[in-house]
């Protein structure tokens, strides 16, 4: 099994709700991503769990929160979001940092 | 520090070869390459360690020059499958600051 799953597929919230983002994965893989895409750009790094402890913030707002409860799943807490945090929600998972990724397809977030 | 790409995009009739370069002003330990078709997730397609190392299956391979910091994918007869945007991600240690290139986009045209 070779899935990363990500839920809800579509998501619209208003700047004061407080909604998260789920991804899961039974590869077996201990490094885990999320990243933020706009339109016609690239993924860029928002967070890295590795062995389920928080290896990299890339100076992201606090209005994003990270969790990993457990090897396999990761979320994303979303609170106070801005309208230019609207963009598609990757999340993705290795065996190891450095391997390769697993991308699942993504939660795509409009901010309201 | 993002990686350069080049080029920004190319057009290819089917069964043409083309190459998209990846360049950092950095020494480099890792480099990976990834496809993505639109509306899709990025998929992963090969990934070089510093060693100049050169990878590849079928009508995609990957180089990796040191001394230039540079990696080069080679894509050999494309097909239409092919389509979509290549990106290059880079790390300049283990682990640290896992970095997307801007991006080709590649069209291949019947």
């Amino acid at each position: 099994d070779t899935e990363v799953t990500q839920t809800p597929k579509h998501l619209v919230m208003g700047m004061t709700n407080k909604k998260s983002l789920k991804c899961e994965q039974h590869m077996g893989h201990r490094a885990m991503y999320w990243y933020k895409q706009k339109a016609k750009k690239p993924p860029e790094l928002m967070f890295v769990y590795s062995y389920e402890k928080l290896s990299i913030n890339e100076s992201v707002p606090s209005r994003f929160s990270p969790e990993c409860p457990n090897s396999s799943l990761l979320n994303l807490h979303l609170h106070a979001l801005q309208p230019e945090d609207s963009a598609l929600y990757l999340c993705a998972s290795s065996s190891d940092r450095t391997y390769e990724q697993y991308f699942g397809p993504g939660t795509r977030l409009t901010v309201t | 520090q993002q990686p350069v790409q080049s080029p920004q995009a190319v057009i290819l009739r089917e069964g043409e070869d083309a190459v998209i370069n990846c360049s950092s002003s950095k020494a480099l330990y890792s480099v990976h390459w990834y496809r993505q078709k639109h509306g899709e997730a990025p998929v992963f397609l090969m990934i070089l360690l510093k060693g100049g190392e050169q990878k590849g299956h079928e009508k995609i391979s990957a180089s990796f020059n040191e001394k230039k910091q540079q990696s080069s994918l080679y894509l050999t007869a494309s097909q239409l499958s092919y389509s979509g945007t290549y990106f290059c991600g880079t790390e300049y240690n283990y682990g640290q600051n896992f970095v997307f290139g801007p991006g080709t986009r590649l069209s291949v045209l019947p």
